[in-house]
């Protein structure tokens, strides 16, 4: 079945620092994948999400492109900032637009 | 434009007894998927729903069942609940069903089983 591996957290950056989450998928068929972060109290937000092989997806800095021979997703970001304090969780969906989430990477930036 | 919102917030229930959550869906919105969210872990689809039909069913046992309404609103039910059964539930409603479509999240309903 189709399922989702994303790196063990938490991670802990200073601010300015580089960050990479990443994350590989197991699929049947062709899937879209997704980045979802959820703040503090909130729910699921979409980050980005890419819907074919070497698309990239990109939103607030963040980063991920679509590559379908190491079956992976994985989420970048130059320069973190304390408001990117989250949960991050990738995703992917099939044709029925049901979703397989990964377990979630805890995030702090510290200033 | 509202969002996708739950109801109740938090709710405490006993081991055996039933409990009904509910969702509104996003306007327009024709599709609607329920998620569990065990603490410290990531969403499992438990079934989703579109134009008051099931459309698919994730690993759940039968007695998590659910219903859609006409303006597309959503129930989850839960019965013989289990101490397992405690963590966040999530509700999604997403506008078609195509490739790449987006789900929106409502916050979710805490449900705790003493």
């Amino acid at each position: 079945g189709d399922s989702v591996t994303q790196m063990e957290g938490p991670v802990t950056l200073s601010e300015e620092a580089f960050l990479t989450i990443n994350c590989t998928y197991t699929a049947t068929g062709y899937p879209s994948l997704f980045w979802y972060v959820q703040y503090p109290g909130e729910g699921l937000q979409l980050l980005l999400k890419a819907t074919k092989a070497d698309d990239k997806g990109s939103n607030k800095g963040f980063e991920a492109t679509y590559r379908k021979e190491t079956t992976s997703f994985h989420l970048e970001k130059g320069s973190v900032q304390v408001s990117d304090s989250a949960v991050y969780f990738c995703a992917l969906s099939d044709i029925g637009n049901q979703f397989y989430f990964g377990t979630g990477t805890s995030l702090t930036v510290i200033p | 434009e509202t969002g996708v919102t739950q109801s109740p917030t938090h709710l405490i229930k006993t081991r055996g007894q039933q409990v009904t959550l509910r969702c509104s869906s996003q306007s327009g919105h024709n599709t609607v998927s329920w998620y569990q969210q065990a603490l410290g872990q990531g969403p499992q689809f438990i079934f989703q729903y579109y134009r008051e039909e099931e459309n698919g069913r994730g690993n759940f046992p039968p007695r998590f069942s659910g219903l859609q309404f006409p303006n597309y609103s959503s129930e989850l039910n839960v019965n013989a609940l289990e101490l397992d059964d405690s963590a966040l539930y999530l509700c999604a409603s997403s506008a078609e069903q195509g490739r790449g479509t987006e789900a929106f999240f409502g916050q979710g309903t805490r449900l705790t089983v003493v």
